[in-house]
């Protein structure tokens, strides 16, 4: 079974600018999270999907980042304009349902704003 | 916010010994898991365990879990290099809602 994708796995930008990440959950992975990690901490969620509906974004700085995932199964992050706290790597985990309690993670993407 | 808090920050032993982490939380949970990250990679699931739980084993991997001190240990027995990883605690408050995760331990095993 493949695991999570994501993509690009490393990206470099200068702040101001803007940045998209790209997520493929595992197939029939209902629930999608974002997490931000920043170095030295435990990821912190950003965003939970289950399908194409917003379960959870409270922690979602919505001023520059957003997030979608149209068609319910892959998922896309974007920050704009991008500040150097942003640098961090991202996230992307899924599972089957909102009641099942393990999350599978994809490799992340890590970004650095300078 | 960060839910949990793990103890020590980091860790160095030697292949062979036993390898305890400890985790703190500050409200009541609804399960408790511990997760495991190598260096530049994601984040993969040990084990769970569920809040009326007090302790569960998988393979080399024993933890308890005491609700009353709102804490968990992970003990990882017989360690190898290749258990060399982040360790961390991950708490969600109800079933459905997401996972809140600790600062981790850094485990180091020397051979």
């Amino acid at each position: 079974e493949a695991g999570v994708a994501q993509s690009p796995r490393y990206k470099i930008i200068e702040k101001r600018q803007s940045v998209a990440f790209w997520c493929n959950p595992i197939s029939g992975h209902a629930t999608l999270y974002w997490y931000q990690q920043i170095l030295g901490q435990g990821p912190k969620l950003l965003i939970q999907f289950q399908n194409n509906g917003v379960v959870d974004d409270s922690q979602l700085p919505k001023d520059r980042f957003s997030a979608e995932r149209l068609k319910g199964v892959d998922s896309t992050l974007k920050i704009q304009p991008a500040k150097l706290e942003d640098s961090a790597v991202y996230l992307c985990a899924s599972s089957p349902s909102l009641s099942y309690n393990e999350q599978f993670f994809g490799p992340g993407t890590r970004l650095t704003v300078l | 916010s960060q839910q949990g808090e793990e103890d020590p920050q980091a860790l160095s032993i030697q292949e062979g010994e036993n390898a305890t982490m400890n985790c703190s939380y500050k409200t009541s949970i609804n399960n408790l898991q511990w997760y495991r990250q190598n260096s530049g990679r994601g984040l993969v699931h040990l084990i769970l365990i569920r809040s009326n739980e007090r302790e569960k084993h998988s393979g080399r991997l024993r933890v308890t879990l005491d609700t009353s001190k709102k804490s968990s240990s992970l003990l990882i027995t017989a360690s190898r290099a290749a258990d060399t990883a982040s360790y961390f605690c991950a708490t969600d408050v109800e079933a459905g809602t997401a996972l809140i995760f600790g600062k981790g331990t850094t485990l180091s095993v020397s051979s």
